[in-house]
């Protein structure tokens, strides 16, 4: 079974900081992969950041990065110079095997003015 | 523009009544999705399709169904049979499941309220 924690229902941040938000999963299958997905108030999903379980670098993207701590099943996700449009749902999921994909319930981000 | 489109955006279903969610995609993708999000829940696969004329069910399949007659089109009905249908409907497509990442891209989404 496959499962994904995110521990923070709700943070927030002040423009131009620096957060982390936390993800935990689990799985059985050695060969997986880890997604970060935000959604903003116009509920639209997208696709911010993705890591293969094979890979030990860390994967980024511009101002968003994760530190996958692979033995510790750890994925999160550090979000540089917060900008306001950085508010939004952010979602952690795992695909493990040829299962489909898991989401965790989310983490709320507010960047605050 | 290549994307995922859904409609309505909003669809307001009295009880006892069935309602079909449209989904398309012009990405060219094999796999389709439908995911149900619900207020401090992540979202939770209702049907999943890999390829046309084939479906499976997700987690949460009963009182759904869904056809996959077309490469392009993943429609979902929600049947009177759903206990608790307000919600938030998302489809999603991917390549196919013997891609490397897989990863999912989304459609906007459409609202369904049961009066």
């Amino acid at each position: 079974a496959q499962t994904v924690t995110q521990s923070q229902p709700e943070m927030s941040v002040q423009e131009a900081e620096t957060v982390t938000l936390s993800c935990t999963y689990d799985t059985s299958e050695n060969n997986y992969y880890l997604f970060w997905y935000k959604q903003p108030p116009s509920r639209q999903m997208i696709l911010v950041i993705r890591q293969e379980a094979y890979k030990q670098q860390n994967a980024t993207e511009n101002r968003f990065s994760v530190n996958f701590q692979k033995a510790a099943k750890s994925f999160s996700l550090k979000i540089s110079d917060s900008q306001l449009g950085d508010t939004a749902m952010y979602f952690c999921a795992l695909r493990a095997g040829a299962n489909n994909l898991f989401f965790g319930t989310g983490t709320r981000l507010t960047v605050i003015p | 523009d290549g994307g995922i489109t859904q409609s309505p955006k909003y669809l307001f279903r009295k009880e006892g009544q069935n309602v079909t969610l449209s989904c398309e995609q012009n990405l060219n993708h094999d796999a389709m999705y439908w995911y149900r999000q619900d207020p401090g829940q992540g979202l939770r696969l209702i049907y999943y399709s890999q390829i046309v004329n084939d479906f499976q069910k997700g987690d949460i399949a009963e009182g759904y169904s869904v056809s996959r007659e077309k490469k392009e089109s993943f429609p979902l009905t929600v049947t009177s049979a759903q206990k608790n249908p307000t919600a938030f409907y998302l489809c999603a497509s991917s390549i196919n499941l013997g891609a490397r990442y897989n990863e999912q891209f989304f459609g906007p989404g459409t609202r369904l309220t049961v009066l």
